[in-house]
């Protein structure tokens, strides 16, 4: 999407970790998120983090969020075969997400 | 637990015909979302209902139409289908809380002939 800025692609050696960047434009949004997307299926939602906050881990998941620069990022640690998706980062605007294109990550043994 | 429920899975239509479908919203959530996802494309937004009121619209052409019923289902109803509509058609559903979280259905795949 044009308010939500993605790289798109990324590849990377299993068992290293993967960062995945986005950057927004929307400063009012007071979530944004990370959606993962396989092959032929729908949207999971991986893990949100709140505007007011700096940092979320969740298991292997660790988001940053630099509200300044408007810019989050998703690290993905001990990256593992099944981890090769599709990873859309959106933010909430007026309780309708704008997703951005999607980072395509393939993880190679 | 119960997630969003779309159907059909698939669809194939040839031009010019109707399409409806269908979304049932996890239980007790208000927010109904319909994105629209082309090949290679990310999602996006159609149109959404809280409450069963239309409460915002996106890109949805005027051959679109959709609404909520009182069981908080809701219908997506495509007309004089052209080739350019074939995408996976995605349904969310959220408590109308600001920023809460909004759960995908698994989407329905419509093939345009």
């Amino acid at each position: 999407g044009e308010d939500v800025e993605q790289s798109l692609f990324l590849s990377v050696r299993e068992g290293d970790s993967s960062v995945i960047n986005c950057t927004y434009t929307d400063s009012s949004s007071t979530y944004l998120y990370w959606y993962k997307q396989e092959p032929g299926a729908g949207l999971q939602l991986l893990t949100y983090i709140f505007s007011n906050m700096d940092m979320k881990q969740d298991q292997r998941l660790t988001v940053l969020l630099n509200k300044k620069d408007k810019h989050l990022s998703l690290r993905i640690a001990d990256t593992q075969t099944g981890d090769s998706a599709i990873y859309f980062c959106a933010e909430s605007n007026d309780y309708k997400l704008s997703f951005g294109a999607g980072t395509t990550v393939t993880v190679r043994a | 637990a119960a997630g969003v429920i779309q159907s059909p899975r698939h669809l194939i239509k040839e031009k010019r015909e109707t399409a409806t479908l269908k979304c049932y919203p996890i239980p007790r959530h208000d927010t109904v979302y319909w994105y629209q996802q082309g090949p290679g494309q990310d999602p996006q937004f159609l149109i959404s209902f809280y409450e069963k009121m239309q409460s915002d619209k996106g890109s949805i052409p005027d051959r679109f139409s959709a609404q909520q019923f009182s069981d908080y289902h809701s219908e997506l109803n495509m007309s004089s289908l052209e080739l350019g509509d074939s995408a996976l058609y995605f349904c969310a559903s959220s408590l109308r809380l600001e920023g809460t979280e909004a759960f995908f259905g698994q989407g329905t795949r419509l093939t345009v002939v």
